[in-house]
């Protein structure tokens, strides 16, 4: 089973700053099998992107990702206020398994 | 609108059974996979088991095979677990999910999520 750790666990910034989140596989991800999901207090995950870098319907451009291998990044170019949540990866070709999340807090 | 609601959560003793339900609404059901997805509080989500769209190839995590069965109904757009022998660590947030893959096929991420329903697990 692929493990993945997510850092940092919390990270506090300030609307306008720029977030970048990490992802890190226990093995490589097979042909880039990573989705990111938002999540607020009492909702349900938000897809945001998937194949490391591709956004979902409705996605705004502020969000990207990259990375490939065992490491992958999910960054966020100027917070919004409706951005602080927490962001879950999951890798999706062999285990489907999820990270424990990074929450964005504002300073 | 796009929509997902679960229902059949609640309180039930250890060593017993619970049957959840997920309706879909505003998308072609009979053409997706669907799958469920359980998240304890403060945790990450856990995948649980999916099924294509005709029933024809269903898969579960390691954790819930052998006492958890996904089942689905096209005719009344509705997703099933059941769920036996549980356990306090079956508590949590029970989601049922859409998988984003086109024409039935599995993609293993999920586009639709419901709200949930919760179950609790204790004597």
């Amino acid at each position: 089973e692929i493990v993945l750790t997510q850092s940092p666990g919390i990270v506090s910034l300030s609307p306008g700053e720029r977030a970048t989140l990490s992802c890190r596989a226990s093995q490589t991800v097979t042909s880039r099998y990573l989705a990111w999901y938002q999540q607020k207090p009492g909702q349900a995950p938000r897809l945001l992107i998937y194949s490391a870098s591709a956004r979902a319907t409705g996605i705004p451009d502020r969000f990207s990702g990259g990375g490939s291998g065992t490491d992958f990044t999910l960054t966020i170019t100027s917070l919004e206020p409706e951005d602080f949540a927490v962001y879950f990866c999951q890798e999706y070709g062999t285990s489907r398994t999820f990270g424990h999340g990074t929450r964005v807090e504002m300073k | 609108e796009v929509q997902l609601a679960e229902s059949g959560g609640g309180l039930v003793e250890p060593g017993t059974s619970l049957r959840l339900s997920c309706v879909g609404s505003g998308f072609m059901f009979d053409e997706y996979a669907m799958h469920w997805v359980r998240q304890v509080p403060g945790k990450g989500p856990e995948w649980l088991a999916g099924i294509s769209w005709n029933s024809g190839g269903i898969f579960y995590a390691d954790s819930v095979k052998g006492r958890f069965t996904i089942s689905r109904d096209n005719v009344k757009k509705s997703l099933y677990l059941e769920m036996s022998s549980l356990t306090p660590e079956d508590a949590a947030l029970y989601y049922c999910a859409k998988d984003r893959g086109d024409r039935g096929w599995f993609f293993w991420y999920f586009d639709v999520w419901g709200r949930g329903t919760a179950v609790t697990v204790s004597s």
